[in-house]
């Protein structure tokens, strides 16, 4: 099946400082990607949806700022998440659709935990 | 955000017998999704359905999308120990060719004892 790598898959910063996750569709061209925020024992919550040469789009109360996301090309979209605090700490899950088949072709990432001292 | 509300939260089973989770929304969805997750990973896409009344399987796997649109269900049988992980229900509002952003659930924890 098609795979979705993201990278890192840990990273453990200090506050204040940035920290960039990549998300690569590795068979296929991806003009949408999907970042995710998943507290322990939660659901994933969609932060934003990125779209390959355009700005993202972030849900209600994700602040553009603060968690920047780039989508140069139709096989990466990075998510930055500048000037970490510890609230920032979560796993991050980045998702990738293969065009045209629907829901059924969106595949996900192994994902990042990030936890800010 | 909205969430699908998925019931068990959790539940513990023995090997060999039949596991049922349902979610249920407030609002209709046009597409319908199960995925597994294990620890430290992201969703694996189990089961996907399209149309409302649509029963469909994959190996021990059952999954149906409610008449309403607005519920579905998995089933599980002959549960065996690597089924262990946390299930979550999905919701897509378009039933286009374009996958757009998914409502999740609020997940089942199964465990399973030998």
């Amino acid at each position: 099946g098609a795979v979705v790598s993201q990278h890192p898959s840990r990273v453990i910063c200090k506050s204040g400082t940035s920290v960039k996750i990549e998300c690569r569709s590795l068979d296929f061209q991806a003009t949408t990607m999907f970042w995710y925020r998943q507290f322990p024992k939660k659901s994933l919550m969609l932060m934003a949806t990125s779209n390959e040469g355009s700005k993202a789009t972030y849900e209600q109360g994700v602040e553009k700022d603060k968690f920047l996301i780039n989508h140069a090309s139709l096989t990466l979209s990075t998510l930055t998440v500048t000037s970490a605090h510890p609230e920032d700490s979560s796993f991050y899950i980045c998702s990738a659709s293969i065009p045209g088949t629907g829901a059924g072709g969106l595949f996900f990432g192994s994902g990042t935990q990030l936890s800010v001292l | 955000g909205q969430q699908l509300n998925q019931s068990p939260q959790s539940m513990f089973i023995q090997e060999g017998e039949d596991v049922s989770m349902n979610c249920t929304s407030s609002s209709i969805f046009n597409t319908w999704l199960w995925y597994k997750q294990d620890p430290g990973e992201g969703p694996v896409l189990l089961i996907a359905l399209y149309k409302a009344g649509e029963l469909t399987s994959n190996g021990r796997l059952t999954a149906q999308f409610g008449i309403t649109r607005k519920d579905s269900f998995l089933n599980i049988s002959a549960s065996i120990p690597s089924d262990v992980g946390i299930y979550f229900c999905a919701g897509q509002l378009l039933d286009t060719g374009t996958a757009s952003k998914l409502t999740f659930g609020t997940g089942t924890r199964l465990q399973v004892t030998l």
